[in-house]
């Protein structure tokens, strides 16, 4: 099983319409949770980071589930400038681990007029 | 500005040869980072430093090295022994402020190409 799995994609949706990425870890250790967004032949960009109790940000939700490890990212009101690949990314989780983060592969987003 | 440089932007590689990646940070940040990312592909850890003159294998460090003599710089060596070294190389770094993981913050990534 993949440290970090999430939904394989791609996602083609119209504009305006509301998608919803899902994203399984497999460490209960890990503490810290993000949405990375990367646009092709570029560097990831943080997105927004992902709280116990869900954190909202414009367009974008964020919710995390500990107890099903799971973390979901809603995104409403799509725009064209929204297609991208959204990186589900966690941290490895127990000591001495460095801060190392575990990316999922990524969920291509495209947006259609 | 404040952020990750990281240089050349391109790189062609003939097969047997060593390159070097740089990578520099003006953000005063403890940690740095390399990945590797393939089509399709998740990044992949290759090496992480948390402090001057030390640094940690990652998951993929066989054909690779890297130093950390200054905190601003992070340089990677992809050796011929990296058997397929093609792939796009991004560099990272954090700070480490003692609480929950920090953020990582990419640099712009180097686009190796073996010839």
């Amino acid at each position: 099983r993949k440290e970090v799995e999430q939904d394989p994609g791609p996602f083609n949706v119209p504009e305006g319409a509301t998608v919803a990425f899902n994203c399984t870890y497999s460490n209960s250790a890990s503490q810290s949770f993000f949405w990375y967004r990367q646009d092709c032949r570029k560097e990831p960009k943080l997105l927004m980071s992902v709280y116990s109790s869900g954190n909202e940000d414009g367009r974008f939700t964020a919710q995390l589930n500990r107890a099903s490890q799971y973390i979901s990212l809603l995104i409403r009101d799509s725009k064209l400038s929204d297609s991208a690949t959204y990186l589900c990314v966690v941290n490895k989780g127990g000591h001495n681990q460095g801060g190392k983060l575990i990316f999922g592969q990524g969920t291509e987003l495209s947006v259609k007029p | 500005d404040g952020g990750i440089t990281q240089s050349p932007k391109y790189l062609f590689r003939k097969e047997g040869q060593n390159v070097t990646l740089s990578c520099e940070q003006n953000l005063n940040h403890d940690a740095m980072y390399w990945y590797r990312q393939d089509p399709g592909q998740g990044l992949r850890l290759i090496y992480y430093s948390q402090i001057v003159n030390d640094f940690q294998k990652g998951d993929i460090a066989e054909g690779y090295s890297v130093s950390r003599e200054k905190k601003e710089s992070f340089p990677l060596t992809v050796t011929s022994a990296q058997k397929n070294p093609t792939a796009f190389y991004l560099c990272a770094s954090r700070a480490i402020t003692g609480t929950a993981v920090d953020t990582q913050y990419f640099g712009p990534g180097t686009r190796l190409t073996v010839l």
